[in-house]
């Protein structure tokens, strides 16, 4: 049972490329998330997914897309880099109807040159 | 919307001392407020929640308190020891019908001195 999975760990881009982070889960949860982790501004919420073919904004979704899959995957695409999207990248899966707690994956750590 | 506040950002207290790390949030709606503890280099992780209908909850050398009224809850660590070393972010939500979109407060980095 990996949980919540994340690549690529790490990624280097330059201003204007593209670039898309894959998640997956094999828990079986309903609801994934995207967020973005800055020093000294903890977590905060992209886009999330309530269930399969559905998804919505987060607090800070400008200049992302994301991709619900399938059940198990959700991934968070970045259409032009720039580099205030230097950040670490954490993907989290919950199953709201059985408990609350959110899963997290490993992170991505991306930087944007 | 909802905003989280978090004090201190920082602390440092001697093993075997107590530590307790406070929250505020904004939107009387919130009814549930976990806390996740992330070491370095590592993925949060749930240490502790609480839900509205509760003032205080434990689980071992750690608590959690919930006042309403005051719209604070507050994360206590008893008897700290070196492994307790990481940064705690607390966090509210309401209660989820489907997502559940968590507002996280901005991190406090614990450090435990030998």
């Amino acid at each position: 049972n990996a949980g919540v999975t994340q690549t690529p760990k790490f990624q280097v881009l330059k201003t204007g490329q593209s670039m898309t982070l894959q998640c997956a889960q094999d828990m079986n949860h309903n609801s994934m998330y995207w967020y973005r982790q800055d020093p000294g501004m903890g977590l905060r919420l992209i886009y999330y997914s309530a269930s399969e073919g559905t998804t919505d904004k987060g607090e800070v979704p400008n200049g992302y897309n994301v991709s619900r899959l399938n059940k198990r995957e959700f991934s968070l695409r970045l259409e032009s880099a720039a580099p205030s999207q230097t950040s670490v990248y954490f993907c989290a899966s919950s199953e709201p109807r059985a408990r609350y707690e959110q899963y997290f994956g490993p992170g991505t750590r991306l930087t944007v040159t | 919307g909802e905003n989280v506040e978090q004090h201190p950002s920082t602390l440092s207290v001697q093993e075997g001392d107590s530590a307790v790390i406070k929250c505020t949030y904004s939107d009387s709606a919130s009814n549930y407020f976990p806390w996740y503890k992330q070491e370095l280099g590592k993925r949060p992780q749930l240490i502790i929640d609480i839900r509205s209908n509760v003032g205080e909850k434990k689980d071992q050398r750690i608590a959690v308190t919930l006042n309403k009224t005051a719209k604070h809850f507050s994360l206590h660590i008893t008897e700290t020891q070196p492994e307790d070393s990481a940064v705690y972010f607390c966090a509210a939500s309401e209660t989820p019908k489907g997502a559940q979109k968590l507002v996280f407060g901005q991190g406090t980095r614990l450090t435990i001195n030998p």
